[in-house]
Order: C-alpha cells, then structure tokens, then sequence
C-alpha cells in the first residue's frame, strides 16, 4: 500500500503555545489529504479535508482558525494546533489519497498532550 | 443515528476460534467498503475492501449485505496477533465524491 509519514508522533507542550504536525505522503502525490482526531474509545473524527492549492474545508464544530491547514503541495500537509489547551490533546491521525483511490491510507498518527 | 454503527464487543476468543461480527451502515449510496485494524495507540491499516460478491483473504472474510446494509468480518483460526480493534469504514459515494465514514471498531481480544 501507499506510503504515509507523520511526524512527530508524540509532543507535549505547554497551554497557549502552537504545535505543527507535518504529513507526508512519501511514494504518491496526494491530491487530497485528510486530518482526523481520535479520543480514547472513539471513532476517528474526521477534522477538515485539504486539497493541494487549495483552503481546506472544515467539518461543523472545528474551529479554522485553531486548527490551521496548509497543503502547499503534492505531497505535504501541515496541521498547526494554535493557542494549544488541555482539551485539544488527543491523537491526531492525517491519511492521503489520489483521486483514483477508494481507500485511505494513514499517517502514524501523533498523540498530543497539552500540560 | 451514526452513519456506521459496530458491536464494540470486546469479543474474547480463545487462540483457534471463530469470531464474527457485523457493521450497519446508514447511507444507502455508500459505494465502498472497508475494514481496517487498529492496534492500542496506532493508525489504522487497511485489512481488506468489501466486494459486493464477498472476498476472502487468508484467515479472513468479508460479506457485504447491500439489501440490509451491513458488512461483517469472520476471522478463522483466530491468532494471538489478530487481537485488535476493527475499524468498519464506508466511502459515500465514490467516486463522485469521497467521505469516509468510521464506525466506532469492534475489539477482539484472543487469548492463549
């Protein structure tokens, strides 16, 4: 299957900083790109679709200008959390797709922890 | 009601088992099919797509039930390693347009 890298995988930092998460699609170009949030013994929620060029397009209840979305290219898509608070940790899971794909391949996912 | 809906189990099954389970699905325009694993604290990965006239792989088989819209997954000869969450995943629509759906996964636990 197709290639996805997330990095970092872990972070923790402190109330009110920003934190970004990079996701990588490594041996295809990703048309679209996807972020999700998961909580423990939840379904993954899925957060904002981003296509390459383009502003994302958020779910209802994700605020954009907390969540901020970059996909500046074909195989790169940044989620920067701002303003970072206890209640955003969670596990942050991106995946990726070209248009001719049906399924979803994921990132490693990152488990953010604000202290 | 949620758009995919799974028994969340836990199913405990001993090493050698059976185990099966099913996943509703609410739209009836879903296109394609998915199960996926997930392991404690991990992505999921794809285990399989869901063909309309069912499909095997190994140890595992996937049904897809249009007219009652479910899927389910049947694992034979259960392995230590299957324990894991499964993932029911439904695209709407595909390919004019691309929603995944998750249910919430079923856990299965196999002991020696």
């Amino acid at each position: 299957g197709a290639v996805v890298s997330q990095h970092p995988s872990r972070v923790i930092c402190k109330s009110g900083t920003s934190v970004k998460i990079e996701c990588r699609s490594l041996d295809f170009q990703a048309t679209t790109m996807f972020w999700y949030r998961q909580f423990p013994k939840q379904s993954l929620m899925l957060m904002a679709t981003s296509n390459e060029g383009s502003k994302a397009t958020y779910e209802q209840g994700v605020e954009k200008d907390k969540f901020l979305i970059n996909h500046a290219s074909l195989t790169l898509s940044t989620l920067t959390v701002t303003s970072a608070h206890p209640e955003d940790s969670s596990f942050y899971i991106c995946s990726a797709r070209t248009a001719k794909m049906a399924e979803a391949f994921f990132g490693q996912g990152t488990r953010l922890t604000v202290v | 009601r949620k758009e995919v809906e799974q028994d969340p189990g836990p199913f405990n099954v001993p090493e050698g088992a059976t185990v099966a389970f099913n996943c509703t699905y609410s739209n009836s325009a879903s296109q394609s099919f998915f199960w996926y694993r997930q392991d404690c604290r991990k992505e999921p990965k794809l285990l399989m797509s869901v063909y309309s006239s069912g499909n095997e792989d190994g140890r595992f088989t996937a049904q897809l039930n249009r007219a009652s819209q479910y899927i389910s997954l049947l694992i034979r000869d259960s392995k230590l390693s299957d324990s894991a969450t499964y993932l029911c995943v439904v695209n709407s629509d595909f390919p004019n347009d691309y929603k995944l759906s998750f249910g919430a996964g079923t856990t299965v636990t196999v002991r020696a």
